[in-house]
């Protein structure tokens, strides 16, 4: 089956500018998180989503905001974007069931440039 | 934002050697995890581990949950060509529904 895939792969934007990126998790699939990977900072936590409800949120200020839709598709946007925002971005899709661990499988991620 | 800390940084190696890194944190994890990322890919899942003390193995690599639960090793015994990436540990602290926190990652470099 189809993995998780995330639109667009590469996005070039200017300082104040908004971004909106998307990601669609493997089918079935109802959790959706996102990541932000930096060469700094590695991989941190944004947010959760699971059946249109944010369920889990990193610290990262309130210029960064998603949604879940009906179908687990996923939008992350970034307002007033800053140099600092560049970075690639991962979503990451999970079966919700009874395992330990869901395990989480992600896409190959949204390189952001901001200029 | 809170990660773990993850040694070495980077290993350059021969191919045929083996290889260990390890991932230490200050809060105790109920499960740890070891990813894989390629470049221009996502992280892929490696190993999962549930218990402390917990030894798994996935062919050539071996994870184990430390007895503290605060830190994770990782072996890969015998080394090839296509292990080059970089090697992520990730803990949970809580099950199931907690938030992944992430190690800084090691990158691993095989020369033949």
């Amino acid at each position: 089956k189809a993995g998780v895939t995330q639109t667009p792969r590469y996005l070039i934007k200017t300082r104040g500018q908004q971004v909106t990126l998307s990601c669609s998790p493997i089918s079935g699939h109802r959790s959706v998180s996102w990541y932000q990977q930096t060469p700094g900072q590695g991989l941190q936590f944004l947010f959760e989503y699971f059946s249109e409800t944010q369920r889990n949120k990193g610290n990262f200020p309130g210029r960064f905001s998603g949604r879940q839709f009906s179908n687990s598709r996923s939008e992350m946007n970034v307002s007033t974007l800053e140099l600092g925002d560049s970075a690639l971005y991962l979503c990451a899709s999970s079966l919700e069931g009874l395992a330990l661990y869901n395990e989480q499988f992600f896409g190959p991620g949204t390189r952001l440039t901001v200029l | 934002g809170q990660q773990l800390n993850q040694s070495p940084q980077s290993m350059f190696i021969q191919e045929g050697e083996d290889v260990s890194m390890n991932c230490t944190s200050s809060s105790i994890f109920n499960t740890w995890l070891w990813y894989k990322q390629d470049p221009g890919e996502g992280p892929v899942l490696l190993i999962a581990l549930y218990k402390a003390g917990e030894l798994t193995s996935n062919g050539r690599l071996t994870a184990q949950f430390g007895i503290t639960r605060k830190d994770s090793f990782l072996n890969i015994s015998a080394s090839i060509p296509s292990d080059v990436g970089i090697y992520f540990c990730a803990g949970q602290l809580k099950p199931l529904t907690d938030k992944l926190i992430f190690g800084t990652g090691t990158r691993l470099q095989v020369f033949p």
